[in-house]
């Protein structure tokens, strides 16, 4: 099974500002994906980050505010753009294998 | 459309007691359904998958097509059980859709 590992686990940023959170894992994988999971409310998928193209961005959620990264079969970054309170929550990295998700430990960010 | 639902928000049992946690889905293909349970201060991860039809942790979950459920059952809670579960639904394409979690909180 994979091993994900996320930096920062946590940060406070200022609004208006910029924070590119990484997403390592332990084998090559085709498809990370990058979720958002606000308190008490589910996970929404930001995108899907497909090595040697662009990312596929969820309804809601676009490029400039959320641009992504993915350089090799191992690797992926989300920078989360201009921020506001609002883009507070816990980001999340994950692959699939087997039809079977795999989490990395979560980025909480919080903007003041 | 494609929605995993997931009625209650917070679930309250004694230890001991039985727990079930409801899931509905809505999906025009064959379902491949999932849940994923996250406890304090760990990571998101698999529970079980309804083609396994495992026992995990003392955890069951019946695909039921006619009602379009998969409900997670289990005869006993213990207190180790509280925590965040989440039903899923494979929907290809590598996508899977989550529902809104429900948290589980056994009581001593």
């Amino acid at each position: 099974s994979a091993v994900i590992s996320q930096k920062p686990s946590r940060d406070i940023c200022q609004r208006g500002t910029s924070l590119t959170i990484q997403c390592q894992v332990d084998s090559q994988v085709t498809m990370m994906f990058w979720y958002r999971q606000q308190p008490g409310q589910s996970l929404t998928l930001i995108a899907t980050a497909n090595q040697g193209s662009e990312a596929t961005y969820e309804s809601g959620f676009v490029i400039d505010k959320f641009p992504i990264s993915r350089p090799n079969l191992t690797f992926s970054t989300l920078t989360v753009s201009n921020m506001s309170p609002e883009d507070s929550s816990i980001y999340l990295c994950s692959v699939e294998e087997s039809r079977e998700q795999y989490f990395g430990p979560g980025t909480r960010l919080t903007v003041t | 459309a494609q929605r995993v639902t997931q009625p209650e928000k917070l679930l309250s049992v004694f230890k001991g007691a039985p727990v079930e946690l409801k899931c509905n889905y809505s999906y025009s293909g064959s379902p491949e359904l999932f849940w994923y349970v996250q406890y304090s201060r760990q990571r998101l991860q698999l529970l079980l998958r309804h083609i396994s039809r495992e026992s995990i942790k003392g955890f069951t979950a019946d695909l039921n097509k006619g009602e379009t459920s998969f409900h997670l059952k289990k005869p006993f809670a213990q207190e180790e059980d509280s925590a965040m579960y989440y039903c899923a639904l494979y929907t290809g394409g590598f996508k899977t859709i989550f529902g809104a979690g429900t948290r589980l909180f056994v009581k001593a």
